[in-house]
Parts: C-alpha cells; structure tokens; sequence
C-alpha cells in the first residue's frame, strides 16, 4: 500500500465547475497535510494547508479533512482553464522531523 | 526572502558520467534542506536530508550521494549515472505552511 495515494486522472471539468481531488494515506498518525499544485514542467507550488479535520477555504479552494478515513480532498470553485495542472497530496509523516510524502498527482483539465 | 536556486535548469549526461547539482537558499540560517526526486509517472521521491552542514541523512538506498558544505549550500552528486538517474530534481525547504521549492533541474542520463 502507498504512504499516500491519489488518482492520477486526468480529471477533466468544464470551465465554472467545481473540481474535487481526492487523497488517501495510510499513516494513521499523519499530522500536516498539503495539497500542491504543479504545471508542466515546474516546480510545486503550496496552495493549501490543513491540521485539523474539518474544512478550510481559501478563495476558490476549500481543503477538507478527514482523520478518522485518512482522507484529504480538495475542492476548486469556479474552475477555470488556468487551474489545469498535477494536483499533489503531501502528508508529513510527524517523525520528529518534518518530511513530507507525496502522492503521485491528479491531473486536473479544465476546458473552457 | 526565502528564495531557493537551483543550476542548471536543465542537463544531459552520458551514463557513466558525473554529477553535481547544486542548490543554495537564502533568508533564515541553517534552514533543513532537502532533495527530492520526481520520476516519470512517479511522485515526487525524498532522496537526502540535511538539518545543519555536515549533517546528511539518505532516505532510499541509490547512486547518489549529498553534500552540505556551507550553511546555506546543498549538493547533489554521482560519481557515474545510470538511466534510472534521469528525473527532475527538486531541491526544498520548509516554509510558511510546508515546502517551499526550487526551480528544479531536468535530468536527462542517455
């Protein structure tokens, strides 16, 4: 079983939908978790952070949390054809010593 | 600032060759560094960790080897690559609310 596992996609919605990623981990003591959002050939960008289970938004996104299933998603409003890119899932394995571990990406089309 | 350079951007090798990837970081002082590597079709594969010059910790058993000579200076090397080597190497740091990355450098061994 992976660390962290997502669903490579692609995941394709119309321009102003809303577009739900959707992460799995297996470690159950997981603390910190992230999503990152990485156009082709790029670097990753941080885009979200959550610590707690609930919900947490952030403009067009909303990160909700689920300890209880390890689950992670993320949830883009009013998707527009600019948010086209590899969504990773990243978890911090708490080890004493911050380490993150990523997913492998869900690509994400939007058409316009 | 907490920006993070990474040279070169891009780079083709022979098997067999050598490599140094360098990456530097400025703003806070001996911040933990970090290199990861990103495969085709895999995620994003932390290779070596460092928390203070001189201090390197391997994550996966490989070709390669890591350096931290200065406080802000963190090196990538291979003394002869293989194919699998190629990926895109990332070098990062904690930031506000996670990682923060450099540009990356694009390997291509052949």
């Amino acid at each position: 079983q992976k660390e962290v596992e997502q669903n490579s996609g692609p995941l394709s919605v119309p321009e102003g939908a809303i577009a739900s990623l959707n992460c799995t981990y297996s470690d159950r003591g997981s603390q910190s978790f992230f999503w990152y959002r990485q156009y082709s050939g790029k670097s990753p960008e941080l885009i979200m952070s959550i610590y707690s289970n609930g919900d947490k938004e952030d403009g067009r996104f909303t990160a909700q949390l689920n300890k209880a299933s390890q689950y992670v998603s993320l949830l883009i409003r009013d998707s527009q054809p600019s948010d086209s890119a590899t969504y990773l899932c990243a978890v911090n394995r708490n080890t004493g010593f911050q380490k993150l571990v990523f997913g492998t990406g869900t690509r994400l089309l939007v058409s316009p | 600032s907490q920006t993070i350079h990474q040279w070169p951007a891009t780079l083709v090798q022979p098997v067999g060759s050598p490599l140094s990837l360098e990456c530097t970081v400025e703003g806070t002082s001996n911040p933990n560094l970090y290199w990861y590597r990103q495969a085709a079709g895999r995620g994003l594969q932390l290779l070596f960790y460092s928390v203070g010059i001189g201090q390197i910790s391997s994550e996966v058993p490989q070709n390669l080897s890591a350096s931290r000579p200065q406080d802000r200076q963190f090196i990538l090397s291979s003394k002869k690559l293989l194919l699998s080597d190629s990926g895109f190497y990332l070098c990062a740091r904690p930031g506000a609310g996670g990682y923060t990355f450099g540009s990356g450098t694009r390997l291509t061994v052949v």
